[in-house]
């Protein structure tokens, strides 16, 4: 069956920075992997969108990339701010439902 | 603004008890979800329904039943509450996916329901 791991459950760095998250995902081959924001109490947000076909996408300081070939996707949040502070989902398409990963937790400090 | 609303924020109910989480949405998605989070699990699907009238069973559908009878909402069903099912469950939706268009799906506030 499918399996999708991101890679750590908790990632701290200093407010400006570059933080990197990382899904990994075996046994599969999705047409896309979505990448969601959530808050405490919150349901999750949709954030980006990456096809197999696209290697690279970017949305104001966001930017994923998918590497079929390695079957992982990186995310990425450039200059880094307090309020970026959250738990961020990868989701691999499995046909009309997604499968999410367990997320990392993002803490941005000042 | 597009909107998921779930029936209630918090829940309290007593084991064996029959509880019902409802979900609307008024975006006209032909697809609904229903999820269940727990801390160190993550997201797990529980339901999910493509149609009205229709649906599929998740990852987790033990102790669960749900019914779409009109395209805007979607319920989920304890048929008898137990402690294990003491969680935060989490509603979506989504149109249906193409390869030229965006799958994402648009989530509710959650319910956390505790059963006692």
């Amino acid at each position: 069956s499918q399996k999708i791991e991101q890679n750590s459950e908790a990632l701290n760095i200093q407010e400006g920075k570059t933080a990197t998250l990382t899904c990994n995902y075996t046994n599969y081959s999705p047409a896309y992997l979505q990448w969601y924001r959530q808050d405490p109490g919150r349901g999750p947000v949709f954030l980006l969108l990456i096809r197999e076909n696209e290697k690279e996408k970017r949305k104001e300081r966001l930017k994923v990339t998918f590497d079929t070939t390695l079957k992982q996707s990186l995310f990425h949040i450039t200059a880094s701010q307090p309020a970026d502070s959250a738990t961020y989902l990868c989701a691999l398409e499995a046909g009309t439902a997604l499968i999410f990963g367990k997320g990392t937790t993002l803490s941005v400090s000042s | 603004d597009v909107k998921v609303t779930q029936s209630s924020r918090y829940l309290v109910k007593r084991t064996g008890e029959k509880v019902f989480l409802e979900c609307v949405q008024d975006m006209d998605h032909e697809n609904m979800f229903w999820y269940r989070q727990d801390p160190g699990l993550g997201l797990r699907l529980i339901y999910f329904s493509y149609d009205v009238k229709m649906k599929e069973k998740g990852d987790i559908p033990e102790g669960y039943s749900v019914s779409r009878e009109k395209k805007e909402r979607f319920s989920l069903i304890l048929e008898s509450a137990s402690t294990n099912q003491t969680s935060m469950y989490l509603c979506a939706s989504s149109f249906t996916p193409d390869r030229t268009s965006y799958n994402e799906q648009f989530f509710g506030p959650g319910t956390r329901l505790t059963v006692l």
